[in-house]
């Protein structure tokens, strides 16, 4: 019972660099989120989505792209990596309404 | 909009201490409410839940009541241990609202 895998654990990357922040989920669940938690803080929202085709901003998109082409998959696309970006990223997933949230166990991302 | 109000830390106990870690919330309508708890090194971890009004929340000898009357939603604890040195996030949910809200985290620490 996988639940959300989130590849890949940890990444360093050189200032404007791009990669792609995979997240994979087998719980069919229609809502996807991206969050991002910086050192001693909480998290922020990147990106999210309702279901397959749709996505929408959250409190920090920019610099971040993200697809759903499909229900298990949500991709984050990081294009020209800043020092800013550092950071942990979370996946997470929800089913019904006021349903709880599942995470991912992150990404911890360096940009140097 | 939703928000929520969640108690300042550090906090700092001895092991077998009393633990309340206060929490607050406005919301349209009847929102679901959660604690989360983050380990070092880890992701977040749904600890407890509560969907309505008076419902008490419970897992690994934490607890939650959800008050409506007071818009609270404080975490306790009776006798802390060292392994529940964590950082703990409270969060809501609303109907009709794709986005979780949380608050900042309370970083715990207990000594021995």
């Amino acid at each position: 019972n996988a639940g959300v895998t989130q590849t890949p654990k940890f990444r360093i990357l050189k200032i404007g660099q791009s990669m792609t922040l995979q997240c994979t989920q087998d719980m069919n669940h229609n809502y996807m989120y991206w969050y991002r938690q910086d050192p001693g803080m909480g998290l922020k929202l990147i990106y999210y989505s309702v279901g397959a085709g749709i996505t929408d901003k959250g409190e920090v998109p920019n610099g971040y792209n993200v697809s759903r082409s499909t229900t298990e998959d949500f991709p984050l696309r990081l294009e020209l990596a800043a020092p800013s970006q550092t950071s942990v990223y979370f996946c997470a997933t929800r089913g019904a309404t006021n349903q709880p949230q599942h995470f991912g166990d992150g990404t911890r991302l360096s940009i140097l | 909009g939703n928000s929520v109000t969640q108690m300042e830390g550090p906090v700092t106990l001895s092991e077998e201490a009393f633990l309340t870690i206060n929490c607050t919330y406005t919301a349209t309508g009847y929102p679901s409410l959660f604690w989360y708890v983050q380990y070092p090194g880890e992701g977040l971890q749904l600890l407890l839940k509560a969907t309505k009004a008076d419902d008490k929340g419970s897992n690994k000898g934490f607890e939650a009541t959800y008050r409506k009357e007071t818009t609270s939603f404080h975490l306790e604890k009776g006798s802390v241990q060292v392994s529940d040195s964590a950082v703990y996030f409270c969060a809501l949910s609303s109907f009709g609202n794709e986005k979780l809200t949380f608050g900042t985290g309370t970083r715990l620490t207990i000594i021995p």
